[in-house]
């Protein structure tokens, strides 16, 4: 059980081009998910706190009009890379905490590998 | 601000060797700590779980070990194999439960 799913596993898109990215929970409800983002040779770092229903909580230093999130269900939150950039190019981490059970549990899922060129 | 790090940034060892990862963190205001292994291009599989009570939790051949007072965590993999060769990542969870990670140790054991 508690699995997360991740689509696509890895993209590649032009600069100035728009990205979405899904996570989903596929066999637990999570009311919150989080969105990292890992550059090579670096640790995650949290970009984003989504809660089902409401806005999403940006860590600083991350622009909030350039990733989207949106968390309409409780299965489903999706980041969207808007007018990538090179410098963009990242792994890209969701994780999905059960809306029943302890605060501390998140599950993660595998990754998506996005290339901007 | 937490900030966590990890020492050494890589290690390698032969088959068989017994070998310790080591884990600091500067606000020993802590939830809980956990170790993660990453495979290379992949996500994360949760390895151990030490709550901040807690000092420490062992799963086969792992046992991680928690020191909060002195902000330190270790990681200790027995009789290691290659199948161990992995990046293993240490993080601390604070009251709201976002994850701090550190930068990981690359890990690989040589037949």
């Amino acid at each position: 059980g508690a699995v997360v799913s991740q689509h696509p596993s890895w993209v590649i898109c032009k600069s100035g081009t728009s990205v979405k990215i899904e996570c989903r929970s596929l066999d637990f409800q999570a009311t919150t998910m989080f969105w990292y983002r890992q550059f090579p040779k670096q640790s995650l770092m949290l970009m984003a706190t989504s809660n089902e229903g409401s806005k999403a909580t940006y860590e600083q230093g991350v622009e909030k009009d350039k990733f989207l999130i949106n968390h309409a269900s409780l299965t489903l939150s999706t980041l969207t890379v808007t007018s990538a950039h090179p410098e963009d190019s990242s792994f890209y981490i969701c994780s999905a905490r059960p809306s029943t059970g302890s605060s501390y549990e998140q599950y993660f899922g595998p990754g998506t590998r996005l290339t901007v060129t | 601000k937490q900030e966590v790090t990890q020492i050494p940034a890589a290690l390698s060892v032969p088959e068989g060797e017994n070998l310790v990862l080591n884990c600091s963190f500067t606000d020993s205001a802590i939830y809980n700590l956990q170790w993660f292994r990453q495979d290379p291009g992949k996500g994360l599989t949760s390895l151990l779980l030490i709550q901040s009570s807690q000092r420490e939790q062992t799963s086969g051949r792992l046992n991680a070990s928690l020191d909060k007072s002195s902000g330190r965590s270790t990681l200790y993999i027995a009789a290691s194999q290659p199948g161990d060769s992995a990046t293993y990542l240490c993080a601390v969870q604070g009251s709201q439960g976002n994850l701090i990670f550190g930068k990981g140790t690359k890990l690989s054991v040589k037949p």
